[in-house]
This record gives structure tokens, sequence and C-alpha cells, in this order.
């Protein structure tokens, strides 16, 4: 039973654009919530993150937003550039030691 | 960057032999976690360890034993390789707290013929 989903495997942008990625999740009872980027042949990366508390949460170019009446949140880029192509995976945590991720939106920024 | 690396980064072995894989850290962080990322299914975790000689079954550890017996090493083993076991690899380190930021090693690429 997944219970975060990221129902998008992969996503084209252009260059200078907005890239927005999107991630659902099941449990009502989490309360963090994470971004990760992965290049090829690389460990994921720590991008940003968000405690349920919060609906917003910004740094620099990135942007995570939370709607927890709809178990949604999303990660935007604005404006994209090709050095963001990548897999983005996002996290959940109840708060304890594990992390439950989601399976990953293969981002392509198109020059 | 967190001191974190794997060994070996490539493997090719036949089913069912016993393979180690390594994980060592040199940030002194409590938590340590094998994960492995196979395409449509994300990362997903086998075993964990929140001290030496405490550790914790993940949501795929079926065929895989682990051990840490110093804080720095976390060893994942593969006790009769299987070609479903053929994937890549990732260590993780934390100290834990609310948000339990991860930190990941390079990854270790298996592959089972």
């Amino acid at each position: 039973d997944q219970q975060v989903k990221q129902n998008s495997p992969s996503l084209s942008v252009q260059e200078g654009r907005i890239s927005i990625l999107n991630c659902d999740y099941t449990n009502s009872m989490f309360d963090y919530f994470l971004w990760y980027k992965k290049y090829p042949a690389e460990g994921p990366t720590f991008l940003i993150s968000i405690s349920s508390i919060k609906d917003k949460n910004e740094d620099g170019r990135f942007t995570v937003f939370l709607n927890k009446s709809a178990k949604h949140l999303s990660l935007h880029i604005v404006p994209s550039q090709p050095g963001d192509s990548a897999v983005y995976f996002c996290a959940a945590n109840f708060g304890n030691e594990k992390l439950t991720f989601g399976t990953g939106t293969r981002l392509t920024i198109i020059p | 960057d967190a001191g974190i690396t794997q060994s070996p980064r490539h493997k090719v072995t036949e089913t069912g032999t016993p393979v180690t894989l390594r994980c060592h850290q040199t940030e002194n962080h409590r938590y340590m976690y094998w994960y492995r990322q196979d395409p449509g299914h994300g990362l997903r975790l086998i075993h964990y360890s929140y001290g030496v000689k405490d550790t914790d079954k993940g949501e795929v550890s079926d065929g895989y034993s682990v051990s840490r017996s110093k804080t720095e090493d976390f060893l994942l083993t593969l006790e009769s390789a299987t070609s479903s076991q053929t994937s890549v690899y990732f260590c993780a380190i934390s100290d834990g707290g609310g948000y339990n930021e991860q930190f990941f090693g390079p990854g270790t690429r298996l592959t089972v013929l």
C-alpha cells in the first residue's frame, strides 16, 4: 500500500518556466514532508522540507506547498534551469526515525 | 557533504552466492539505513539501525540481513542472492529528530545473474 504517491513519472518543462511536481499522501498522521533530488549515478540529496503546521516553505527558487485537507504537496521551481533536470522524490515522516518515499518524478528541462 | 561511503560501487554476482555491501560514515550519526531503488518503486527501506547492535526491519527485508558492530559501519548481507535482488542499493544516515533529514551515500549497483 503506497502511502506516498507521485502519479507523474515524468515531466518536461521549458527552461525559464515554472516546474510543478506533485505528491499525494494517504496518512493524515504524517508530520513532516521532504523533497529530495537525484542525479544519475549519485545518491539522493535533500532539497527542501515542510512541517504539517505550515502551508508554505521557500528556499531560493524552490517552494513547497502543503494542502493538508487534500493530503497534497507540491514543489515549485522557478525559473527552471537545465541543472534542475533530475529525479525528484517526495518523502513523509511521522516525526520518527523512518521516511516513506514516493516513486519519483523525472524532470527534464528543455533548453 | 556528509561523510558517507559505500563499497563496492558495482558488483556482479551469480544466483545463490552470498554478497555483503558496506556502508561507512564519518559523521557519528546515530541512525543508518539501507534502501533499494527500483524503477516504479522509488526508494524502499530494507533495514535500519538506531545504534550499535540495534537494528530493525523495513518494508522489504526478506532475503536481507544487517549488522552494525561499530557506529560508523553498517553492513547489508544477501545470504543467497537472487535475480530479484538486482537493484541499486543506497545507504543513508541521520541524526533523527522531527524532520529526520537523511544523507545518502553514492549507491551500489548490484547485478545478480
